[in-house]
C-alpha cells in the first residue's frame, strides 16, 4: 500500500515557471524525502526534511512539512526542460520495527522550453 | 550511480522458469534493498536486508526470494516467473536508518 500520494500526476509547464508538487501520506515518519526518476531509470536524491523541520532548501528546491496536515510540498523554481522527470515524495517510517521508506505514486513533470 | 550495478539491465524470460538479479555495490552500505515499479504504481518494497544475517520481507514478497552472499552483494530471485512479474526492478543500498537510498539504474524484466 502507498503511503504517500503525490498531486497532481501530472504537470505540464514553461521554462522559467515554477513547479510545485505534493504529497500527503497516512502515518507518523521520521523523516520525508524527496527523489527523481528520468525515464526508465534509478531514482535520485534529492532532499530528506526531518520530522521536527518545516521547511528545507537546496539550490532552485525548496521543501514544506506539515506534520499535522501529514503534507509535504516540493517547489522547484525558475524550470528547465532538463527538471523534465518523474519525481516521488518518499516517507520513513517504523514497520514493524524496521525503519523503511514508502514511495508515493509519483508526480510527472513536463517542462517545454 | 556506477556505485550500485545490476545485472542483467535487460531480460526476457518464460513462464516458469526461475531467474536471478543481481545487485552489487561499492558504497559500503550495510542496508540493501529491492524493488518493483510498475507503470502508475511507483515503488514497492520487496524484500530488504540490513545486514548480511538480516533479510526481511517487504509488502510484496510472494513469488521472489533473495540471498546476501555478502555485505556488497544482494540477489533477487523468481523460483517461477510470471507475466504479472513483468515490471523493472532495482535495488537500493543506504548506509543508516532512514538516511538516502543510492538506487541502481534498474533491471527490466519481460514475462512471457
Amino acid at each position: 500500500s502507498q503511503q504517500g500520494e503525490e498531486d497532481p500526476q501530472a504537470l505540464s509547464i514553461q521554462e522559467g515557471e515554477n513547479a510545485t508538487m505534493n504529497c500527503s501520506y497516512k502515518t507518523s515518519i521520521n523523516n520525508l524525502q524527496w527523489y527523481r526518476q528520468n525515464s526508465g531509470r534509478g531514482l535520485v536524491h534529492l532532499i530528506l526534511i526531518r520530522s521536527n523541520e518545516r521547511e528545507k532548501h537546496s539550490g532552485r528546491l525548496r521543501v514544506t512539512l506539515d506534520t499535522s496536515k501529514k503534507s509535504s510540498s516540493l517547489l522547484i523554481t525558475a524550470s528547465r526542460a532538463a527538471d523534465t522527470a518523474s519525481y516521488f515524495c518518499a516517507t520513513d517510517a517504523m514497520n514493524s520495527g524496521y525503519s523503511t521508506l514508502t514511495f508515493g505514486k509519483g508526480t510527472m513533470l513536463l517542462v517545454s522550453p | 550511480d556506477a556505485d550500485v550495478t545490476q545485472t542483467p539491465r535487460n531480460r526476457i524470460t518464460k513462464t516458469g522458469k526461475r531467474i536471478m538479479l543481481e545487485c552489487s555495490q561499492t558504497k559500503g552500505h550495510d542496508r540493501m534493498y529491492w524493488y518493483r515499479q510498475d507503470p502508475g504504481l511507483g515503488l514497492q518494497l520487496i524484500y530488504y536486508s540490513f545486514d548480511v544475517k538480516d533479510i526481511n520481507k517487504g509488502e510484496i514478497s510472494d513469488g521472489y526470494s533473495v540471498s546476501r552472499q555478502a555485505q556488497a552483494k544482494f540477489s533477487l530471485s523468481l523460483e517461477s516467473a510470471i507475466p504479472n512479474q513483468t515490471a523493472l526492478y532495482f535495488c537500493a543500498t543506504s548506509g543508516s536508518e532512514g538516511e538516502t537510498q543510492y538506487f541502481g539504474p534498474g533491471t527490466r524484466l519481460l514475462v512471457l
